[in-house]
């Protein structure tokens, strides 16, 4: 069965910290996506990365950043937490049309 | 960015009545619209991929039509049940201007029992 994980459901940081949220999953997906949902907003792209060492930015990119050193692993840094990046993330992969598979989702908030 | 609306936002049925949603998007460029069902505490899991004008899905209870011409697609659920409470969401894509999909904000269904 198709598996998605993201490696916290809850984390708790403050202002100013590095902050890395990783996913891996075990179906050889080529393409992998990272999103954030906000109340009455929905899903939200950030990155989505299409092959290991490629990314391309999504619709909110500012403040983050992204890295795919292998093909299973695709990893979100914010590279200095502030307060209005607290919120769900939600990390995805697929095949190319095929529909994405989703892990259980990060709720972080930054203090 | 996809302009990609869903519509109503809310509803609040009771159980039994059947029900649909609205996913717009731009019919230019079209290449699949999927739709996903996001129940509270779960993660988004998929529901169809329709890629063909006049193509319609089912599984089970709900069921999906789409036109790529007009760029729209309708969700229905006959006889709804309240395990169908969850928020819908279509996303189209992907294109050749961009490779990941663009979520609509979704519909929120509440089935009172």
């Amino acid at each position: 069965d198709v598996k998605v994980t993201q490696s916290s459901r809850y984390l708790v940081k403050r202002t100013g910290e590095k902050v890395f949220l990783e996913c891996v999953q075990d179906m050889d997906h080529e393409n992998m996506f990272w999103y954030r949902q906000d109340p009455g907003l929905g899903l939200r792209l950030i990155y989505f990365s299409y092959d290991v060492k490629m990314k391309e930015k999504g619709d909110i990119p500012e403040g983050y950043s992204v890295s795919r050193e292998k093909k299973e692993r695709f990893s979100l840094i914010l590279e200095s937490a502030s307060t209005n990046q607290t919120s769900m993330y939600l990390c995805a992969s697929s095949l190319t049309i095929q529909p994405q598979h989703f892990g259980d989702g990060t709720r972080l908030s930054i203090l | 960015i996809l302009n990609v609306e869903q519509s109503p936002q809310s509803l609040h049925v009771q159980e039994g009545d059947s029900t649909n949603f609205t996913c717009s998007f731009p019919s230019s460029n079209f290449y699949a619209l999927h739709w996903y069902r996001w129940e509270t505490a779960k993660s988004p899991e998929a529901l169809f991929v329709m890629t063909l004008n006049g193509d319609e899905k089912k599984k089970g209870r709900i069921s999906a039509t789409l036109n790529t011409k007009e760029g729209y697609s309708y969700l229905y659920i006959k006889g709804s049940q309240p395990e169908d409470s969850a928020t819908y969401l279509c996303a189209p894509g992907p294109d050749t201007g961009r490779r990941a999909l663009t979520f609509g904000s979704g519909t929120r269904l509440q089935v009172q029992p």
